[in-house]
């Protein structure tokens, strides 16, 4: 089982800063990793997939690198409806996971 | 557009079982994988069980082998999670949540990536 650890779990920002959030896999994972925002009482909503595509309708300032075990999710300018909860999820094999989470939370 | 909506909230006792169902709509429901993701309160994601709608083939987390059941009607597009011998520490909401890809004429291309998730369903395990 691949296990994901994300960091930090917090991330304490004012509006206009950047975020980097990190993903490391215990394995290789290749490129096969999402990342999805949720904000509370809502389901997640995919946001990037296979490491650097961005979903439909996603804005240009959220991109995201990495390969292998190594994977980040940037902000590149914080806006108000960015603070919230960052989960990644890889889906390279079975079972499936998700990381433990980094909230982005205003400064 | 692409629907999954869920049953509603259910209250059970330790030990009982519960099975929640995601009735799908706005595609066409053999060519697309379901997943079944729970979140504890206040906690993160929790990735339970797959199916494919197609064949059903099905994939679990070994944290719930044996104990989860994913099933899906194709007469209806419904998919059903089945959860038993439930504790306090089942309490959760449970989500369906839908392969991503396209389909083409004569092919579909699908990833088990979630653009499409239900509402949700709040499980409460309490005595």
């Amino acid at each position: 089982e691949i296990v994901l650890t994300q960091s930090p779990a917090t991330l304490s920002l004012s509006p206009g800063e950047r975020a980097t959030l990190s993903c490391r896999a215990s394995q290789s994972v290749s490129t096969y990793l999402a990342w999805y925002q949720q904000k509370p009482g809502q389901a997640p909503r995919l946001l990037i997939y296979d490491t650097s595509n961005r979903a439909t309708g996603v804005p240009a300032r959220f991109s995201g690198s990495g390969s292998e075990t190594d994977f980040t999710l940037t902000i590149s300018s914080l806006e108000s409806e960015d603070f919230a909860v960052y989960y990644c999820q890889q889906r390279t094999t079975w079972p499936l996971g998700f990381g433990g989470g980094t909230k982005v939370e205003i400064k | 557009q692409v629907q999954l909506v869920q049953s509603g909230a259910e209250v059970k006792k330790p030990g009982a079982s519960v099975k929640v169902s995601c009735k799908a709509s706005g595609y066409t429901f053999l060519n697309y994988g379901l997943s079944w993701v729970r979140q504890a309160p206040g906690q993160g994601l929790e990735w339970m069980g797959w199916i494919s709608a197609y064949n059903g083939n099905t994939h679990y987390a070994q944290k719930f082998q044996g104990r989860v059941t994913v099933t899906t009607d194709t007469s209806t597009s419904t998919a059903h999670m089945e959860l038993r011998s439930l504790k306090s520490d089942d309490t959760a909401v449970y989500y369906c949540a839908r392969d991503d890809g396209y389909c083409s004429s004569t092919n579909c291309y699908t990833n088990e990536y979630f653009q499409h998730w239900g509402q949700g369903t709040l499980v409460t395990v309490s005595s």
